[in-house]
């Protein structure tokens, strides 16, 4: 079983939509979450950054953390076609070491 | 402020030759990460470099791979006799100590 699962798509939704995104992983001292987007032939921005359990809004975009189920997920409200990307998540353990572990990455297209 | 830039951007190159990629960070960044994102999957952490030294080099993937960084600037990514499978693109990160990783655009390497 790999570290971190990731649904890998595509998904593909209408303008306006709302999209779900997850993730689950195995590894229990997770403790920083993150989503980034990658547009193709770019490198990975990163959309929104969680410590623990919880959740966490920044405009059309919500990030929720559930440490006791081992799941993450990144709602998208009021989809765009500017959205069409494909979605990372990844998280790293607490402590100095601070490389990253991510999923394979969902590709998403919102058609107008 | 200026980015993580990465160069080449793209690289083609024969199996057996040796290539060099570059990574500047942002300025004032002390940790920088080497990742590698195969088609379609996720991205693989390779090594991670605080200042000027490696603490982790756990993910190169064998021997042929190296890496130096000098100071808190440019590091380089060696890859030896390059082989087929090291087809990918090679993402650079850097982060103030280890907070937000701010990636670059990558390089995209073909082997032939």
């Amino acid at each position: 079983q790999k570290e971190v699962e990731q649904d890998p798509g595509p998904l593909s939704v209408p303008e306006g939509a709302i999209v779900s995104l997850n993730c689950t992983y195995s590894n229990s001292a997770f403790q920083y979450f993150m989503w980034y987007r990658q547009y193709s032939r770019k490198g990975p921005e990163l959309l929104m950054y969680t410590y623990s359990s919880g959740n966490k809004e920044d405009g059309r975009f919500t990030a929720q953390v559930d440490k006791s189920s081992k799941y993450i997920s990144l709602f998208i409200r009021d989809s765009q076609p500017s959205d069409s990307a494909t979605y990372l998540c990844a998280m790293r353990y607490g402590g100095s070491q601070g490389n990253l572990i991510f999923g394979k990455g969902t590709k998403l297209s919102v058609k107008p | 402020g200026a980015g993580v830039s990465q160069s080449p951007s793209n690289k083609v190159t024969e199996k057996g030759k040796d290539v060099e990629l570059r990574c500047d960070p942002i300025s004032g960044h002390t940790a920088l990460y080497w990742y590698r994102q195969r088609l379609g999957q996720g991205l693989e952490f390779l090594i991670y470099f605080q200042g000027n030294s490696a603490p982790d080099k756990s993910g190169l993937p064998s021997d042929r791979f190296s890496a130096e960084r000098t100071g808190e600037s440019v590091s380089t990514l060696t890859i030896q006799r390059t082989q087929q499978e090291d087809s990918a693109v090679y993402l650079c990160a850097s982060s103030l100590a280890t907070d937000t990783q701010y990636f670059g655009p990558g390089t995209r390497l073909t082997v032939l």
